[in-house]
């Protein structure tokens, strides 16, 4: 199975960051990658797919880049609404695979 | 808009069944691929299953290959997830998600989901 690597697991922020989380898959996976976000309690929320793609209703301050093995999430402007877990999942092979997470704490 | 709800969640003793459902709404169920994905106690996501549009292509993880099978009822617009020789590792939350591939044989990625059913087992 591909192997999913997040960094980091933890990231501590203020609103108005600027926030990167790296994702990194153990084999190419060309642009076939999403980014969820989960709050306490709740199902995850699709953000990004294919890499770069913003899912509908989600706020232009997520963007995504990357292909192959590297994968970043961008928060440019830190929101209180935007403290929570993000994962992110390859989709290129049947047998599918999260990262990790990393959660995003008010500093 | 999409609602998923799933149900038959519960504690139960290792090495018995359970049985998951997840009622389908909003959608033209047949035209989408579906998901199983579970959540560990304190832990992250974890994909256990998919099964395709047209219900012929089915994969899962391999910790539960041979004992979980994954299926769909068009007629009842209804995933379900037959899950047997339960083990202590099996509990968790388990989310339904609908694929964002329309009638996809190799399906996407979920775009939707399902708010959980909580499976434990433990004797």
């Amino acid at each position: 199975d591909i192997q999913m690597t997040q960094s980091p697991s933890t990231l501590s922020a203020s609103v108005g960051d600027r926030v990167t989380i790296t994702c990194r898959a153990s084999q190419s996976i060309g642009s076939r990658l999403a980014w969820y976000q989960q709050k306490p309690g709740k199902a995850p929320k699709l953000l990004i797919y294919k890499a770069s793609s913003l899912e509908g209703g989600v706020p232009s301050r997520f963007s995504g880049s990357g292909s192959g093995t590297e994968f970043t999430l961008t928060i440019s402007c830190l929101q209180p609404d935007d403290f929570a877990t993000y994962y992110c999942q390859q989709y290129n092979t049947e047998f599918r695979t999260f990262g990790q997470g990393t959660k995003v704490e008010i500093k | 808009q999409v609602q998923l709800v799933e149900s038959g969640g519960g504690v139960v003793q290792p090495g018995r069944s359970l049985r998951l459902s997840c009622a389908a709404s909003g959608f033209t169920f047949s035209n989408f691929g579906m998901h199983w994905v579970r959540q560990a106690p304190g832990k992250g996501l974890a994909w256990v299953a998919l099964i395709s549009y047209n219900g012929v292509n089915k994969f899962s993880t391999d910790s539960v290959k041979g004992r979980f099978t994954i299926s769909r009822d068009d007629s009842k617009n209804t995933l379900y997830l037959q899950m047997d020789s339960l083990r202590a590792e099996d509990t968790a939350v388990y989310y339904c998600a609908k694929d964002g591939g329309f009638r996809s044989a190799v399906l996407e990625t979920p775009n939707a989901w399902g708010q959980g059913t909580l499976v434990t087992v433990s004797s």
